[in-house]
């Protein structure tokens, strides 16, 4: 069965400090599709990035950046020089393509001091 | 171009009620998921509506039932609610009826409270 764990529950830094959001997955299909969500305070989970499993090349865009690595089967989330509007929470979630739902990880809470 | 809407944003019922949550999907897009979140969690599938049917369903009772309709917006029922079902449902509009390979888009959220 598939599986999502997000390890840090909470994380707090200081503005301009970079932070990595850690993701670990589970999956016994060879094609699926990673993603990264933020949940502001208002609810709405907004889409970051998705990713499928073939394409282990890691993204940039702008101070996001992400690393997809099938050996260890993490696909990890890094802000560069962070700012207070990152603070939320971001999920990790995970598509089989032989379903059709999201399975999402627990959540880290980010939160950026000033 | 509006996104996904969602009605009400705020709910309160009472144990052994019945309850009904509103879904418009974003234009264009024909397929609509339903999640479950409860307080401090990771939402949970509850299932998926496409062409007017019900194509995949999550580990959720029978108490939890759906529809969609001709222009694509759904709605969700929960019957005979409990204590547990207080948690905010968010509702997922994509297209094709297709899993991961296409982006998701979530509405805000009904936040429903059983008291």
């Amino acid at each position: 069965a598939q599986k999502v764990t997000q390890a840090q529950t909470e994380i707090s830094v200081v503005e301009k400090e970079d932070v990595t959001l850690d993701c670990v997955y589970e999956t016994r299909d060879t094609t699926y599709y990673l993603f990264w969500y933020k949940q502001p305070p208002s609810g709405e989970l907004v889409f970051l990035i998705r990713r499928n499993s073939f394409d282990e090349q890691n993204e940039i865009s702008g101070r996001y950046s992400w690393n997809f690595q099938k050996s260890t089967s993490s696909f990890n989330f890094t802000i560069t020089a962070s700012q207070v509007v990152d603070s939320a929470v971001y999920f990790c979630a995970l598509s089989e393509v032989t379903r059709r739902a999201l399975t999402f990880g627990s959540g880290t809470r980010l939160q950026v001091q000033p | 171009d509006a996104g996904v809407t969602q009605s009400p944003t705020h709910l309160i019922k009472t144990r052994g009620q019945q309850v009904t949550l509103r879904c418009s999907p974003k234009s264009g897009h024909d397929t609509v998921s339903w999640y479950q979140q409860a307080l401090g969690q990771g939402p949970q599938f509850i299932f998926q509506y496409y062409e007017e049917e019900e194509r995949q369903r999550g580990n959720f009772p029978d108490r939890f039932s759906g529809h969609q309709f001709p222009n694509y917006s759904s709605e969700l029922n929960v019957n005979a609610l409990l204590l547990g079902d207080s948690a905010l449902y968010l509702c997922a509009s994509s297209l094709g009826g297709t899993g991961g390979d296409t982006e998701a888009f979530f509405g805000q959220g009904t936040r429903l409270t059983v008291v």
